[in-house]
C-alpha cells in the first residue's frame, strides 16, 4: 500500500497551460505539504495544510494555488506554466507540524515545453 | 570517507567501510533535526532524527551527532552497503512551526 501517492508521475506539457497535480495519503496525517525540488536536487517547501487550513505559504507566486479538499487530500493547480516551472514536485504528510518526520510521495516530474 | 561543503557533494566508500556525512545548519534557534535519504526516482525517507537536547542518536546502522556550539550535524553509517547509495539531506526546523529547511544534499556512492 503506498503511504502517500501523487499522479501523475510525470506531466510534460507547453508554456502557458494550466495542470494540476494531486497527492493522497493514507497515513491519517494531519499535516500535508508541496515541496519543489530542482535541477540541483534543491528541495524547498512551497505550501503547508494542517486539517485542511494553510499554514506556510512561502514565497510562492500566486499561479500556485493548493487545495484541500479533506485532510487526506492535497492538490497543487499551477496556472499559466513558465520554463522555471520545470522540476519534481514533492508531496509529504505528517502527523501534526513541528517538523516532524514527513512521508514523502514519489514524486511528479513537470517539464516545460 | 568523509564529505563536507555547501554544493551538492559526492562521497564515494568502498563496501563495508563507514560512511560520515556532514551538514551545516544556519539557524541556531532551530531545535529538530533530521536526516533523509532520497534515492533515485523516489521521494524523501526519513533515516533518522535528533532534538536539540542531544547530542548524539543511534539507530540501525546509523548514529547522528550534533554539535550545537559550530551549527554542525553529522550522519555516520556503518559498514556501508550498495543500498545507502542515495542523496541524504539534513533539515532542520524549530518551535512549533511546521516548516522545514532542507540542506544541500550528499551524494553517496559505495563502491562494491
Amino acid at each position: 500500500d503506498t503511504a502517500v501517492s501523487q499522479t501523475p508521475k510525470y506531466l510534460v506539457t507547453q508554456m502557458g497551460n494550466d495542470k494540476s497535480i494531486k497527492c493522497e495519503q493514507n497515513l491519517g496525517h494531519d499535516t500535508m505539504y508541496w515541496y519543489k525540488q530542482d535541477s540541483k536536487k534543491f528541495l524547498k517547501i512551497m505550501f503547508s495544510y494542517n486539517n485542511k487550513e494553510l499554514i506556510i505559504n512561502e514565497t510562492v507566486p500566486n499561479r500556485f494555488s493548493p487545495k484541500s479538499p479533506d485532510k487526506a487530500h492535497l492538490n497543487l493547480h499551477i496556472n499559466s506554466l513558465e520554463l522555471g516551472d520545470s522540476a519534481v514536485y514533492f508531496c509529504a504528510s505528517s502527523q501534526g507540524g513541528g517538523g516532524i518526520a514527513q512521508h514523502f510521495g514519489d514524486g511528479t516530474r513537470l517539464s516545460i515545453l | 570517507g568523509e564529505s563536507v561543503g555547501l554544493h551538492l557533494p559526492t562521497l564515494s566508500v568502498q563496501e563495508g567501510d563507514n560512511s560520515i556525512i556532514n551538514c551545516a545548519y544556519s539557524n541556531s534557534a532551530s531545535d529538530y533535526f533530521i536526516w533523509y535519504k532520497q534515492e533515485s526516482g523516489k521521494g524523501p525517507q526519513f533515516i533518522i532524527d535528533i532534538r536539540s537536547n542531544m547530542d548524539k542518536r543511534q539507530g540501525q546502522r546509523v548514529t547522528v551527532l550534533l554539535n550545537k556550539t559550530v551549527k554542525h550535524l553529522s550522519l555516520q553509517i556503518a559498514a556501508t552497503q550498495p543500498g545507502d547509495s542515495a542523496v541524504y539531506f539534513c533539515a532542520e526546523s524549530y518551535g512549533g512551526y511546521q516548516k522545514v529547511t532542507f540542506g544541500i544534499g550528499t551524494k553517496l556512492q559505495v563502491i562494491p
